[in-house]
């Protein structure tokens, strides 16, 4: 499957723990997404990459929370001393600047649970 | 913030009928675009349609955007109960300098056999 990937695909954890997720993105992707969805709504954008440089940052994405894409493959999204509010589907997605990234494709996304 | 609201929020419909959602947004566009989202298979592209375009068709579905309204439907014909998902409409602003999906609240669509 060359699809985007993500791990883990489920994370339980208590308040006040860090918790860090990774997306590895469809391999020529040169743009790279973050999506926090809670239930019920759609995702909402936190924060965008374009190869390694991270080109925006949603006012969601608190001073709790940092994304990477070193070497502009994988990405890591890691969010420090957990908060209940930070209970979510994070989904990434990736597109290609030569397909004019009109398609995101999306992975699966990590759940996380923050008891 | 979601950029928009979905219309209904849920709809219930029979195997063969169609299906009509609607969306509604707020800024100028680039593109809108339609995605479904189900438990087996995440977020997946259905659609994009142009701020310059009018209509647009996909096999069983057919996308409309009015601009002046600020509106766009999404019309599944003859569904099936693999149509059963959440749909939500993205819009692609303009003026943000890369493609920043802003998504509605989305529609719950459930197709009964």
């Amino acid at each position: 499957d060359t699809g985007v990937s993500q791990d883990p695909r489920h994370k339980i954890t208590k308040r006040g723990q860090n918790v860090t997720f990774r997306c590895d993105p469809i391999s020529e992707h040169n743009r790279l997404y973050w999506y926090r969805q809670t239930l019920g709504q759609g995702p909402e954008f936190l924060t965008y990459f374009q190869n390694e440089a991270q080109l925006e940052k949603s006012r969601l994405l608190s001073d709790r929370f940092s994304a990477e894409r070193p070497k502009g493959s994988f990405s890591t999204l890691e969010i420090q001393r957990t908060e209940q509010g930070d209970s979510a589907m994070y989904l990434c997605a990736s597109s290609s600047y030569r397909d004019r990234g009109y398609e995101q494709y999306f992975g699966p996304g990590t759940r996380l649970t923050v008891t | 913030s979601q950029q928009g609201e979905e219309d209904p929020q849920a709809l219930s419909i029979q195997e063969g009928e169609n299906a009509t959602m609607n969306c509604s947004y707020k800024t100028s566009i680039n593109n809108l675009q339609w995605y479904r989202q189900n438990s087996g298979r995440g977020l997946v592209h259905l659609i994009l349609i142009r701020s310059n375009e009018r209509e647009k068709h996909s096999g069983r579905l057919r996308v409309t955007l009015d601009t002046s309204k600020k509106s766009s439907s999404l019309l599944i014909t003859a569904s099936r109960a693999a149509d059963t998902a959440s749909y939500f409409c993205a819009t692609d602003q303009m003026n943000t300098g890369f493609q920043k999906l802003v998504f509605g609240t989305g529609t719950r669509l459930l197709v009964s056999p």
